[in-house]
């Protein structure tokens, strides 16, 4: 089946630096990636909707500027988080599809902790 | 946009039990109805879907049920293990690639 791989599984990083995440679809064209962020013991919140070669759709109160999309080709979309803030402390998630109708593949995740 | 209300947010039942999750969804245009079950850590697993063309579906122990009136759609799971343990999430989406939005999720307990 469809596998989307995400690397990497835990990055610890200092405040005020970058990560950055990356999700490649191994065996399909995604032509659309969804990015989610997890609190631990709440739900998948979407942060932001990207399809190959445009701009990313974010979601209400998620700052553009400080996550960094990226979308460049059928098979990887990157997500960076810029000037990471403990809060920012979260588990990252990637969700790919074909655009068929067929569901959501989703990435293994990333746990983040920014010390 | 889209809103997912799932309920209840814990749930403890005794093994061999029945275990019901429901969900509502906003927009009466969604037309994609998964569910997912999350272990600690771990990217959500889907566990059974539903499309807005049906009412029920069912795999083995689980079931879907669907009312596209009032919309809502609920999980069932009969005959409980301790290994169904897990939270559990709904979603729905326009389907054709759109964006998936999660219920609150479920956490489920099943005591031995």
């Amino acid at each position: 089946g469809a596998v989307v791989s995400q690397h990497p599984s835990r990055v610890i990083c200092k405040s005020g630096t970058s990560v950055k995440i990356e999700c490649r679809s191994l065996d399909f064209q995604a032509t659309t990636m969804f990015w989610y962020r997890q609190f631990p013991k709440q739900s998948l919140m979407l942060m932001a909707t990207s399809n190959e070669g445009s701009k990313a759709t974010y979601e209400q109160g998620v700052e553009k500027d400080k996550f960094l999309i990226n979308h460049a080709s059928l098979t990887l979309s990157t997500l960076t988080v810029t000037s990471a803030h403990p809060e920012d402390s979260s588990f990252y998630i990637c969700s790919a599809t074909v655009g068929t109708g067929d569901g959501y593949t989703f990435g293994s995740g990333t746990r983040l902790t920014v010390v | 946009g889209e809103n997912v209300e799932q309920h209840p947010s814990t749930l403890s039942v005794q093994e061999g039990d029945s275990a019901v999750i429901k969900c509502t969804y906003s927009d009466s245009a969604s037309n994609y109805f998964p569910w997912y079950k999350q272990e600690l850590g771990k990217r959500p697993q889907l566990i059974i879907d539903i499309r807005s063309n049906v009412g029920e579906k069912k795999d083995q122990r689980i079931a879907v049920t669907l009312n596209k009136t009032a919309k809502h759609f609920s999980l069932h799971i009969t005959e409980t293990q301790p290994e169904d343990s897990a939270v559990y999430f709904c979603a729905a989406s326009k389907g054709k690639g759109g964006k998936l939005i999660f219920g609150q999720g479920t956490e489920l307990s099943v005591k031995p």
